[in-house]
């Protein structure tokens, strides 16, 4: 089973600043690799799949990088709709489908 | 529009047994798998199982392997969940989600969910 390590737990940020996120595979996942957004109360939301493409209608502020066993997602200028859980997801080795612990990215 | 929608969650005993269903809408339905998530009470994502597009293969995590199966009626365009033996620990809200990619096969993330159905396990 391939693990994902999300860090850190916790991100403080303010509005209008960079937020970096990082995802650890424990082992290549290749760039089969997807971020997705999770607010209060809501179903997840697909961000970016293939480590750094855009699901439709995704805001270009975010961006994802990275391919084997690291990968970076950043919000390049956070907007008040964006304060959520983050979560990373490897779909190269299955079964299972694994996915991070997540990451909260709470207004500073 | 592309729509899950899911139905069939609620209170049960443990030991007890529920059904879950996903509606689907607004896409071609048979041509795409379809995994099942869950999010237990302030937890984060664990995948709990898969199909692929004609039913003919299916994958469960540990943790469910033996007590859960799922399946899909491709001419109802649903998808179910069946929960036998059930335990304090599923309870969450399960959440269906369908593949991006219309292979039939699973090649991509999970692009579209629906709004999950809440099962809780308890005397």
């Amino acid at each position: 089973e391939i693990v994902m390590t999300q860090s850190p737990a916790t991100l403080s940020v303010s509005p209008g600043e960079r937020a970096t996120l990082s995802c650890r595979a424990s082992q290549s996942v290749s760039d089969n690799l997807a971020w997705y957004q999770q607010k209060p109360g809501q179903a997840p939301r697909l961000l970016i799949s293939g480590a750094s493409t855009r699901a439709t209608g995704i805001p270009a502020r975010f961006s994802g990088s990275g391919s084997g066993t690291e990968f970076t997602l950043t919000i390049s200028s956070l907007q008040s709709e964006d304060f959520a859980v983050y979560y990373c997801q490897q779909y190269n080795t299955w079964p299972p489908w694994t996915f991070g612990q997540g990451t909260k990215v709470e207004i500073k | 529009e592309v729509q899950l929608l899911e139905s069939g969650g609620g209170l049960v005993q443990p030991g007890g047994s529920l059904r879950l269903s996903c509606a689907a809408s607004g896409f071609t339905f048979r041509t795409y798998a379809i995994s099942w998530v869950r999010q237990a009470p302030g937890k984060g994502l664990e995948w709990v199982s898969s199909i692929s597009s004609s039913g003919g293969n299916t994958y469960y995590a540990d943790s469910v392997k033996g007590r859960f199966t799922i399946s899909r009626d491709n001419s109802k365009n649903t998808l179910y969940l069946q929960m036998n033996s059930l335990r304090a620990d599923d309870t969450a809200v399960y959440y269906c989600t369908k593949d991006a990619h219309s292979s039939g096969w699973f090649r991509d993330a999970f692009d579209i969910w629906g709004q999950g159905t809440v099962v809780t396990v308890s005397s």
